[in-house]
């Protein structure tokens, strides 16, 4: 979805090093989120922010942080990257008030490997 | 915790033929719920959604099922076509909360 980019799209790494993963749409949406997505683990929640000044935890937010810089802007980071952090990352948006508020818009993905 | 689930990880059907995918959903708090696809190497993309107040809902092809009784789900594709190969999860909310997606089942269309 081009309303929701997410760069780098894929990305090689080292244990240890730390990464940021960006995204940003074109919505307006106010809500923002982080998910990581394994094989037969479907879509897990990292973070997600229902505005500026909004930040929560999801259900695995152990070794991520996130920012949000901007209404449009979120990132990702990962303090010390670990190999069982490989994994494809999306990020979503979602609109608050509205018909299909609740619905999230995803980005085209980051694929992340630790080495 | 409460989580989103399906009943069958892989479906194979013949191009043609109507398609139907099951999904149980466990909080019974959940009012708004949606089916995404997820196509090879992309996000996920929105199919159809219904709220906990309706029993179905009709798309260009696609019906969802809601039966709040046995909080069950099901997303009905009429005619599938090789298109439809791709990954589909259900996801629920309570409105005021993140989506939480079910772990997906594996939809292939045999020409």
């Amino acid at each position: 979805d081009a309303d929701v980019t997410q760069t780098p799209r894929n990305r090689i790494t080292k244990t240890g090093k730390r990464i940021m993963l960006e995204c940003s749409q074109t919505k307006g949406h106010d809500r923002m989120y982080w998910y990581r997505q394994d094989p037969g683990l479907g879509l897990r929640l990292i973070y997600y922010s229902f505005d500026v000044k909004d930040i929560n935890k999801g259900e695995i937010s152990d070794g991520y942080s996130v920012s949000r810089q901007a209404q449009a802007k979120f990132s990702l980071s990962l303090e010390s990257a670990i190999p069982n952090q490989t994994a494809l990352y999306f990020c979503a948006t979602s609109d608050f008030v509205g018909a299909g508020a609740y619905t999230q818009y995803f980005g085209p993905g980051t694929r992340l490997t630790v080495l | 915790g409460e989580s989103v689930g399906l009943h069958l990880p892989t479906l194979s059907v013949q191009e043609g033929d109507n398609s139907i995918i099951n999904c149980a959903y466990s909080n019974s708090a959940s009012d708004y719920f949606i089916w995404y696809k997820q196509e090879s190497g992309k996000g996920p993309q929105f199919i159809i959604d219904i709220r906990s107040n309706m029993d179905k809902r009709q798309g260009q092809r696609v019906t969802v099922l809601l039966n709040k009784t046995v909080k069950h789900l099901s997303l009905q594709i009429a005619a599938t076509q090789p298109g439809d190969s791709a990954v589909y999860f259900c996801a629920e909310t309570t409105g005021n909360t993140p989506l939480v997606f079910g772990k997906g089942t594996r939809l292939s269309v045999i020409a």
